[in-house]
């Protein structure tokens, strides 16, 4: 069965802090993609990065990270020195491409960074 | 902007009413999606296609709803007899063909049951 957790249902930083935001995922198949996604107080959905897993370099883009471990089944994302733009709703969301490619979102986690 | 544009952005309507909404995906992506988002959740899947072909259909998509592409490009959502439970944001995403591609979001139209 296809299921993403995130556990933190909301994160309170100060500005220039660094967080983790933490996604674990649940998938019988082999092949599968992870997804992050971005959701601002406008509301829209803002795609991120997405990794297949028979890629487990971590990647980096700009002040972002991710940390992609099959043996941990988890696939977290660091904001390195948060600004109060990074306030938002981050989902973690999983693929699996016998299923069409639909994909199958955690509940979210909303970060508050504060000035 | 991601390109994907839909319409309504807000729908407010009365219950047992019927209500559409419309969704212009990509131009060059051959597959759309629909989801449904409620408060404090992440989006829902709801239905797929590939070009013209509705390929997969959730659980969650009672009898009450229906989708359409019919010239594989813009489509429909259409919620027949609406009710209360209803209420959500409705997004659809396109995306290329192939595997693992992401999607595109759409803004959403936000649905009011009263």
């Amino acid at each position: 069965a296809q299921k993403v957790t995130q556990a933190q249902t909301e994160i309170s930083v100060v500005e220039k802090e660094d967080v983790t935001l933490d996604c674990v995922y649940e998938t019988r198949d082999t092949t599968y993609y992870l997804f992050w996604y971005k959701q601002p107080p406008s509301g829209e959905l803002v795609f991120l990065i997405r990794r297949n897993s028979f890629d487990e370099q971590n990647e980096i883009s700009g002040r972002y990270s991710w940390n992609f471990q099959k043996s941990t089944s988890s696939f977290n994302f660091t904001i390195t020195a948060s600004q109060v733009v990074d306030s938002a709703v981050y989902f973690c969301a999983l693929s699996e491409a016998r299923y069409g490619n639909k994909l199958v979102f955690g509940a979210g986690t909303i970060l508050r960074v504060k000035s | 902007d991601t390109g994907v544009s839909q319409n309504p952005r807000h729908k407010i309507t009365k219950r047992g009413q019927n209500v559409t909404f419309r969704c212009d995906p990509i131009s060059e992506h051959n597959r759309l999606y629909w989801y449904r988002q409620t408060l404090g959740q992440g989006p829902e899947f709801l239905t797929y296609f590939q070009n013209e072909a509705q390929l997969e259909k959730s659980r969650l998509l009672s009898d009450r709803f229906s989708a359409e592409r019919p010239e594989g490009s813009i489509s429909t959502l259409t919620i027949q007899r609406t009710e209360q439970r209803d209420s959500a944001m409705y997004r659809c995403a396109s995306s290329l063909g192939g595997q693992g591609n992401e999607q595109f979001f759409g803004p959403g139209t936000r649905l009011t049951v009263l």
